[in-house]
């Protein structure tokens, strides 16, 4: 059982470069995120997904897109990189109850984000 | 307002000391979770508890024990005899259950855990 697979682990972008940051989880979990780790500021959400075909903003969601097409996949689409969004991501899943998630949150192992 | 607080920034304790990690937590919700994660150096997010807040009963686990209080919207995290791969960092985090709420984690800043040899 995979759990939750993030890819790419490390990445370095030139400023302007797009990218898309894969995630996939086997545990058939509705709902899915996308947060970013930055010193001092703890885990900010970026976008979420209560299941396929649906999205909806975090705290942080400008410069990123996702989309959610299947209940497997939930990428992140940095759409014109910036030194700012130099950072550690992680998508996160967990099970539902109508749309809202419950039970435990389970992490991917992380991608390191370096813009330059 | 929902908010988690972890005052303690930084611990460094020596190995088979005994540390509690603080968590204070708002929220007006009557229904909710709270959760503790840790990150070692290597940098993923380890699940280590959930509680729901109707169940204040203390729970144990191996050298790991938390104390969640109502009365003092507190979910404080013991290691006992700490050892070395203790070392991470300790998220607390809250999940609010009133809709609209209750999709997003509200996450504590973290307590970084040094255990010295």
């Amino acid at each position: 059982n995979a759990g939750v697979t993030q890819t790419p682990k490390f990445q370095v972008l030139k400023t302007g470069q797009s990218m898309t940051l894969q995630c996939a989880q086997d545990m058939n979990h509705e709902y899915m995120s996308w947060y970013r780790q930055d010193p001092g500021m703890g885990l900010r959400l970026i976008h979420y997904s209560v299941g396929a075909g649906i999205t909806d903003q975090g705290e942080v969601p400008n410069g990123y897109n996702v989309s959610r097409s299947t209940t497997e996949d939930f990428p992140l689409r940095l759409l014109s990189a910036a030194p700012s969004q130099t950072s550690v991501y992680f998508c996160a899943s967990s099970y539902s109850t109508g749309s809202v998630p419950s039970g435990t949150i389970y992490f991917g192992e992380g991608s390191w984000l370096t813009v330059v | 307002a929902q908010k988690v607080t972890q005052a303690q920034t930084e611990i460094s304790v020596v190995e088979k000391e005994d540390v509690t990690l603080d968590c204070v937590y708002e929220t007006r919700d009557t229904t909710y979770y709270l959760f503790w994660y840790k990150q070692p150096p290597s940098g993923e997010l380890v699940f280590l508890i959930r509680r729901n807040s109707f169940d204040e009963q203390n729970e144990i686990s191996g050298r790991y024990s938390w104390n969640f209080q109502k009365s003092t919207s507190s979910f404080n995290f013991t290691i006992t005899a700490s050892q070395v791969v203790d070392s991470a960092v300790y998220f607390c985090a809250l999940r609010p259950s009133n809709a609209g709420n209750n999709r997003k984690l509200i996450w504590g800043l973290g307590t970084s855990l040094a255990v010295n040899p």
